[in-house]
């Protein structure tokens, strides 16, 4: 099945420091979403974004709807230890509004 | 308000076995999707299931089915399970499945298959 290319596969930062990864698309997708998974869990949304070169923050993240619609890139600033885990994009095509097109995913780790 | 629950958390079958996996949507959720979540194919999407009726499917195999009922749980089901079959089911619901609303996703099941 398709998947869409995420970087970094995963990171080390240390505390206090920003984070950026990004996502990319052979396909053209009307939303793009950023969740998180902690183990054991299901993924859990973080951002949805809905119009090309859309910018949107909740708290210390912020995503962008890439101009062609074929990418996204996530920004968590200041990190801190329970920002660990994993993230993954989300495409979602119009009309299929719950099928959605899951990235490889990036495992981010925190040292203190 | 209760999230997204699935039973059972945890299985272990054999293989040629088949499985039945639960999911409970929010209350007042009518849409409800499963995805499969493994090491090498990452997550990917089985079906969705709205007003008892599959509306959207994946690239699966037959073996893969599901059904919704009337109150809006879905239950999956895997038939002659295979190696690879093992992987951390995931249920996802929404009020509709349409538009811009968020798919809130249950703790899912993992299913090992010997």
């Amino acid at each position: 099945g398709q998947q869409l290319n995420q970087s970094p596969q995963s990171m080390f930062i240390q505390e206090g420091e920003d984070v950026s990864m990004n996502c990319t698309s052979s396909s053209i997708f009307n939303t793009w979403l950023w969740y998180k998974q902690d183990p054991g869990e299901g993924p859990v949304l973080l951002i949805a974004l809905y119009k090309a070169g859309e910018l949107t923050s909740n708290g210390r993240l912020t995503a962008q709807f890439g101009i062609t619609r074929k990418d996204s890139f996530l920004n968590i600033s200041a990190s801190i230890p329970s920002d660990v885990g994993i993230y993954f994009c989300a495409g979602q095509m119009a009309g299929t509004a719950s099928k959605l097109t899951f990235g490889t995913g990036t495992r981010l780790q925190v040292t203190l | 308000k209760a999230g997204v629950t699935q039973t059972p958390r945890y299985l272990i079958k054999t293989r040629g076995q088949q499985v039945t996996l639960s999911c409970s949507p929010i209350s007042g959720h009518r849409s409800v999707s499963w995805y499969q979540q493994t090491p090498g194919q990452g997550l990917q999407f089985l079906f969705e299931y709205f007003s008892e009726t599959q509306r959207n499917k994946g690239n699966f195999p037959g073996r893969f089915s599901g059904r919704q009922f009337s109150n809006s749980r879905s239950e999956m089901n895997v038939s002659t399970l295979e190696l690879g079959d093992s992987a951390l089911y995931l249920c996802a619901s929404g009020p509709t499945g349409a538009g811009r609303e968020t798919q809130y996703f249950g703790p899912g099941t993992r299913l090992l298959v010997l």
